[in-house]
């Protein structure tokens, strides 16, 4: 069975860099699923902020892509997101989610970690 | 970006009837459209795929139609469970985007 679980800090301060792990288990990250990272927050509802290939490819969403890094760590089947110069408008539940083959749905996501930007 | 709408926002209906929602695109999206069930404190479900396949496990109460930039959720005999709220996602384009949920409870 595919599981994600993401982790990292769910307090960071304004103008900062947000960072988050996605841990894969069930299945090899080298598969050809894309892996992708998608927020939610009450102002902006569900927001796809970009994917990545375990070659490395990415592609982001054009509202965050000056401030987003998306990267991929095969020995440790895990993927990873950085968001810097947080703002307040960043606070959110992050969430990690499998999409098979680049057929553009998410089948298999982590459960979701809370992050607030505040001081 | 292509920009999803949805409607009703929310909707509240008694068990065993049946519940529409609809979902449209900003553009043509052919049948490039997902949708998704939430519930408090959960990540969103895959339901349906490819506009009207049903995922595997999922009751096939739920079922997708439409095609182009109009789309519909179809739930027919609504049941306790059901109590969600319900998302449209495109991908016909990147980014990728999702509508702003309909939420459904029982009446």
């Amino acid at each position: 069975q595919v599981q994600l679980q993401e982790s990292g800090p769910g307090l960071v301060k304004p103008s900062g860099t947000l960072s988050l792990t996605c841990a894969v288990s069930g299945v090899s990250i080298s598969s050809g699923d894309w892996w992708t990272w998608v927020r939610q927050s009450p102002g902006r509802g569900l927001e796809w902020i970009g994917e990545i290939y375990h070659t490395g490819r990415t592609n982001y969403n054009p509202s965050l892509k000056r401030r987003v890094t998306v990267s991929v760590d095969r020995s440790k089947n895990q993927f990873s997101l950085n968001l810097n110069s947080v703002t307040a408008a960043d606070t959110a539940v992050y969430f990690c989610a499998r999409d098979p083959a680049n057929t553009g749905r998410f089948d298999f996501w982590g459960q979701g970690v809370l992050v607030t930007v505040s001081s | 970006d292509i920009q999803m709408t949805q409607s009703p926002s929310s909707l509240s209906a008694s068990v065993r009837d049946t519940v529409t929602i609809t979902c449209q695109a900003s553009q043509d999206i052919s049948n490039y459209l997902n949708w998704y069930q939430q519930k408090p404190g959960k990540a969103p479900k895959l339901l349906i795929y490819d506009a009207s396949k049903l995922e595997t496990g999922v009751p096939s109460r739920f079922t997708g139609g439409g095609f182009g930039t109009h789309f519909t959720l179809t739930i027919y005999s609504l049941q306790p469970e059901d109590i969600a709220t319900y998302y449209c996602q495109q991908f016909g384009d990147l980014p990728r985007t999702f509508g702003p949920g309909t939420k459904v409870d029982i009446k």
